[in-house]
């Protein structure tokens, strides 16, 4: 059974630092990975897709690696700011479904304060 | 980009009544839709697949005669919480794709529906 964990859970920073949010994944038959952003009480912003075959990508101050076979994501945000507080959510699209589903990590709550 | 739309986005009811969902994608055609469950500060859990005009196929523990889900055509998938429970109140998300090969599809998320059962 896939399982996706996010670290850390939590985590606060003050303005201008550079950020690394880790997802792990137990099996490494993947499709893809994507990363969202989530406002409170709010629906999912998509921010990056990883397809297997790739090893990163790039949108702004936000890049994305893959390691399929190690079964681990980063998210980097550089030069954080304030408007980037929100939580982090990875997802995978499993290779061994016959469906196009979604299997998401915890998500770290990410605060970044002035 | 693509837009799916919830509708209602806030949802409050007493114990026992019956609560639809709506959720729509507005400017593409979804041949599939999923609806997540996302309890306060945990991640989004898969409830059900649709496609339009079959039967939704649920995941492991989600009651079907409890969660009934229609999708009736190539916009709209309806969620309805049966006799809802105190227990039922989440914040519930609906994505749509509009087909092509599995694993190379995009999915669009709502807004999601927050449901307050008292």
């Amino acid at each position: 059974k896939q399982e996706v964990t996010q670290i850390p859970a939590a985590l606060s920073v003050p303005e201008g630092e550079n950020l690394v949010l880790n997802c792990s994944f137990t099996d490494s038959a993947i499709y893809n990975l994507q990363w969202f952003r989530q406002d409170p009480g709010k629906g999912l912003t998509s921010l990056l897709l990883i397809q297997s075959s790739q090893r990163e990508q790039t949108s702004g101050r936000l890049n994305a690696s893959l390691d399929k076979s190690s079964g681990r994501s980063t998210l980097y945000i550089a030069a954080s700011q304030p408007g980037d507080s929100a939580t982090y959510l990875c997802a995978v699209r499993p290779e061994s479904y016959n469906t196009d589903k979604l299997i998401f990590g915890t998500g770290t709550r990410l605060q970044v304060f002035p | 980009g693509a837009v799916v739309s919830q509708h209602p986005s806030r949802v409050i009811c007493k114990s026992g009544t019956s609560v639809k969902i709506e959720c729509r994608s507005l400017d593409f055609q979804a041949t599939t839709m999923f609806w997540y469950r996302q309890f306060p500060k945990q991640s989004l859990m898969l409830m059900a697949t649709s496609n339009e005009g079959s039967k939704a196929t649920y995941e492991q523990g989600v009651e079907k005669d409890k969660f009934l889900i229609n999708h009736a055509s190539l916009t709209l998938s309806t969620l309805t919480v049966t006799s809802a429970h105190p227990e039922d109140s989440s914040f519930y998300i609906c994505s749509a794709t509009a087909g092509g090969f599995i694993g190379t599809d995009t999915q669009y998320f709502g807004p999601g529906t927050r449901l307050t059962v008292l």
